[in-house]
């Protein structure tokens, strides 16, 4: 049974710091892995999607790495602003298809950025 | 604008009923779709995932009979919370994917019982 773990599971920095965040998964059998972001009482935001044959992916101030055959990935935020304040959930998927295209979350890791 | 739409957003009701939940795809066919559970300061849970026009698949230890899922069409996909108790409030949230789509999620429904 695939188990993600994400690590620290909160942190708190101050404005304009680079920061990682680090996911864990267990079965490295992975299709790709996915970072989300989650305000309070909302639903997810995609930020990142990171094919298994990936190693990384970039998207603004965020930029996602794959290690497949360890079973990591780390999320680097430069620059941090207070409006990145949230939780941040990886998910890995197992295929493409039907179930197997189901989403493994993390625990996930909640991000504040003061002033 | 949003692909996936869930409604409703946040309902509160007494114990003993039954609450409905839709997840509608606004702009692709949704072969399936996923629902997931998600406790205060938790990660989401899949409950179950559904095939348009085919049973849905549970989650070991998530009861079929008080969480019925049906998605008869491409479009929606509805969870029906059944003689909900305190114990069921929560976080819902569905996403849905569709051929060469990635998956969707929707904003998800507040569920609190009385």
């Amino acid at each position: 049974k695939q188990e993600v773990t994400q690590i620290p599971a909160a942190l708190s920095v101050p404005e304009g710091e680079n920061l990682v965040l680090n996911c864990s998964f267990t079965d490295s059998a992975i299709y790709n892995l996915q970072w989300f972001r989650q305000d309070p009482g909302k639903g997810l935001t995609s930020l990142l999607l990171i094919q298994s044959s990936q190693r990384e992916q970039t998207s603004g101030r965020l930029n996602a790495s794959l290690d497949k055959s360890s079973g990591r990935s780390t999320l680097y935020i430069a620059a941090s602003q207070p409006g990145d304040s949230a939780t941040y959930l990886c998910a890995v998927r197992r295929g493409n298809t039907g179930t197997a295209s189901k989403l493994t979350f993390g625990t996930g890791t909640r991000l504040q950025v003061t002033l | 604008g949003a692909v996936v739409s869930q409604h409703p957003s946040w309902v509160i009701c007494k114990s003993g009923t039954s609450v409905k939940i839709e997840c509608r795809s606004l702009d692709f066919q949704a072969t399936t779709m996923f629902w997931y559970r998600q406790f205060p300061k938790q990660s989401l849970m899949l409950m179950a995932t559904s095939n348009e026009g085919s049973k849905a698949t549970y989650e070991q230890g998530v009861e079929k009979d008080k969480f019925l899922i049906n998605h008869a069409s491409l479009t929606l996909s509805t969870l029906t919370v059944t003689s909900a108790h305190p114990e069921d409030s929560s976080f819902y949230i569905c996403s849905a994917s569709g051929p060469q789509r990635p998956q969707h999620f929707g904003d998800g429904t507040r569920l609190s019982i009385l």
